[in-house]
């Protein structure tokens, strides 16, 4: 089955500063990598992902960028604000006939942005 | 739509009570899945169905039973609650096929005493 290894587990960056969260996955079948984020209290929601045929995609601040070669995927914000505090979690796809899509979580990330 | 709903949102267990905890859709969505959220660990896939009648299990289906009996309703159920089961619990869902994205509920706090 997949296996996705989440880095690092915490984050601790200043406001303005950017954040990196990486990823690595096993199955070299996977061909759809979300980004999930969750604030305090709160259920996981999706907030980027990309598919296998593209190496990057950027939606304002965030960006994911994708290394089919090394099966490591990478979230990238710019220009933290507190309101990005939260835990992030990436994930990748069992891709059989039968699992129709199930996910394999990361450990996930607590980022803090300091004001 | 209401789309993922959960119900209770908190509940404390004795060790040895069963319960079941309660997911519904109104999105007509095939799968759903249950999903554990213990600190440092991620969300683990419980179980899961890809439909009506249809169940599989996860990667920690120990201690927990679901069916499947109509495609808005997906209930977990421990039948012998054990302190290890303390956890946040998320039920979650989507279309069969044409996309990967999960829909979650808002989570169930369950702590086992």
């Amino acid at each position: 089955g997949e296996n996705v290894e989440q880095h690092p587990s915490t984050l601790s960056v200043q406001e303005g500063d950017s954040a990196v969260i990486k990823c690595t996955y096993s199955d070299s079948a996977s061909n759809y990598f979300p980004w999930y984020k969750q604030e305090l209290g709160k259920r996981p929601q999706l907030i980027i992902d990309i598919r296998s045929n593209v190496g990057e995609k950027k939606d304002q601040r965030i960006a994911v960028t994708l290394n089919k070669t090394a099966k490591h995927f990478s979230l990238h914000i710019t220009e933290t604000q507190p309101e990005d505090s939260a835990v992030y979690f990436c994930a990748a796809p069992h891709v059989s006939s039968t699992s129709y899509g199930k996910l394999t979580f990361g450990q996930g990330t607590i980022l803090t942005v300091h004001p | 739509n209401a789309g993922v709903t959960q119900t209770p949102k908190f509940q404390v267990l004795k060790t040895g009570q069963s319960m079941t905890l309660q997911c519904a859709q109104d999105m007509n969505h095939e799968y759903m899945s249950w999903y554990r959220q213990d600190p440092g660990m991620g969300l683990r896939l419980i179980h899961y169905s890809v439909g009506a009648g249809i169940t599989d299990q996860g990667e920690v289906p120990n201690g927990y039973n679901v069916s499947r009996s109509t495609t808005e309703d997906f209930p977990l159920r421990l039948l012998s609650a054990a302190p290890s089961q303390t956890s946040v619990y998320f039920c979650a869902s989507k279309p069969r096929q044409g996309t990967y994205e999960q829909y979650f509920g808002p989570g169930t706090r369950l702590t086992v005493t």
